[in-house]
């Protein structure tokens, strides 16, 4: 089983539509989760972190964590083209200072 | 400029070749890292250093080596690279004081070996 698994994707979604990420982790004692962003060529930059169970929003991104359910997603609202990308969920490890990351999932916001 | 430069950005070898992949940094930061990125598999952490005297492997160490010439440099060496080497590889640095978990990565390099 891979430490931190998301859905596989491609997710096609059109402008304005919500789309959901789903991330799964494996271990169980990890604190803090981050899903990153990457364009087509690009390198992977930090959108989101979150920290407890619950939602955190910010802008049109909203993170939501279970631990309990060792599950984290990741809402884009009101999609919109410039959304089009591939999404990372990253795990850090209890006791440990490196991420885990997962395949990531690639969005594509439909005109 | 980047903040995290690496060279070279493209690279085509062939195997058996000694090649090596430089990442130097501005941010300050003393903790720095080397990920493989493959078509879906994500980003694999090769080796991590968080100072000068302190190097780590990573889940997927065998074939590679580094080296950390100072705290603004950590390379990556390929002795003898084989095909399933091709890769694209990411530099990345974080900051030990907020311990956020933010890396912050290079533009990337893009290895194939023939």
């Amino acid at each position: 089983q891979k430490e931190v698994e998301q859905n596989s994707g491609p997710l096609s979604v059109p402008e304005g539509a919500i789309a959901s990420l789903n991330c799964t982790y494996s271990d169980r004692g990890s604190q803090s989760f981050f899903w990153y962003r990457q364009y087509s060529g690009k390198s992977p930059e930090l959108i989101m972190s979150i920290y407890s169970n619950g939602d955190k929003e910010d802008g049109r991104f909203t993170a939501q964590l279970n631990k309990a359910s060792q599950y984290v997603s990741l809402l884009i609202r009101d999609s919109q083209p410039s959304d089009s990308a591939t999404y990372l969920c990253a795990v850090k490890h209890s006791n440990d200072y490196k991420l885990s990351f997962g395949a990531g999932t690639t969005v594509t916001v439909r005109a | 400029d980047a903040d995290v430069t690496q060279t070279p950005r493209n690279r085509i070898t062939k195997t058996g070749k000694r090649i090596m992949l430089e990442c130097s940094q501005t941010k300050g930061h003393d903790r720095m890292y080397w990920y493989r990125q493959d078509p879906g598999l994500g980003l694999r952490l090769i080796y991590y250093s968080f100072d000068v005297k302190d190097i780590n492997k990573g889940e997927i160490s065998d074939g590679y080596s580094v080296s950390r010439q100072a705290q603004a440099k950590f390379s990556l060496s390929l002795e003898s690279a084989i095909p399933n080497q091709t890769a694209l590889y990411f530099c990345a640095t974080s900051d030990p004081g907020l311990d956020t978990g933010e890396l912050f990565f290079g533009e990337g390099s893009r290895l194939t070996v023939l």
